[in-house]
């Protein structure tokens, strides 16, 4: 049972384009938290998904990003638009019901 | 609103040397308390989970306390290795679910 799969690792994008983070849970795990670090900062939450539903996106911010979990497929954590604050790190987490989350190693986004 | 503070920021610390890492939250009514390890430019490695009914979590040479009514929790670390560098973070969950509040962690380094 492989972990959370996050791709690519590393990304670099021109301000102004589009980031597209991947995540796919560990088998079994219906629930998908994604989270961001900022350079020297702690991991802050963004959002919470089931299969096709957003169950909580109060951490993320109100433009640009965008997240979803179809019912196929890993989940997508979509930035438009990227600007120089966006670099950071972008992590995935998922779980089963109610249960402690795994994490992945996360995507290392550079905007330049 | 749940807020998690780690004292200290940065630890370094002669190898062999045993210590502790604090964490502290301000709303006690929680589920239980995980602390993480992040390695540098990597993921988050679990280390321990406890449960708001236990007081304590023990692995190998790591030892997690938990006082609910204070709203602290410690990692003790004994007979430290070169192999212990990394950050440290404690996180609680935001409610009875998995989503986290992640405290800024604790950087550690032991030194050979």
């Amino acid at each position: 049972n492989a972990g959370v799969m996050q791709n690519p690792r590393h990304l670099v994008r021109r301000r102004g384009q589009e980031a597209r983070l991947r995540c796919s849970p560990m088998k079994g795990h219906s629930h998908v938290y994604w989270y961001r670090q900022l350079p020297e900062e702690g991991l802050k939450f963004m959002v919470y998904l089931q299969k096709e539903n957003i169950i909580d996106e109060s951490g993320m911010p109100k433009e640009r990003f965008s997240a979803e979990f179809p019912k196929e497929g890993p989940s997508i954590l979509r930035i438009q638009q990227v600007v120089r604050g966006d670099s950071a790190a972008y992590f995935c987490a998922s779980s089963p019901s109610g249960r402690e989350p795994f994490f992945g190693q996360g995507t290392r986004l550079t905007v330049v | 609103k749940q807020e998690v503070t780690q004292i200290p920021a940065a630890l370094s610390v002669p190898e062999g040397e045993n210590l502790v890492l604090n964490c502290s939250f301000t709303d006690s009514a929680i589920y239980n308390l995980q602390w993480f390890r992040q390695d540098p430019g990597k993921g988050l490695t679990s280390l321990l989970l406890i449960q708001s009914s236990q007081r304590e979590q023990t692995s190998g040479r790591l030892n997690a306390s938990l006082d609910k009514s204070s709203g602290r929790s410690t990692l003790y670390i004994a007979a430290s290795q070169p192999g212990d560098s990394a950050t440290y973070l404690c996180a609680v969950p935001i409610d009875s679910g998995s989503r986290l509040t992640f405290g800024e962690g604790t950087q550690l380094t032991v030194n050979p």
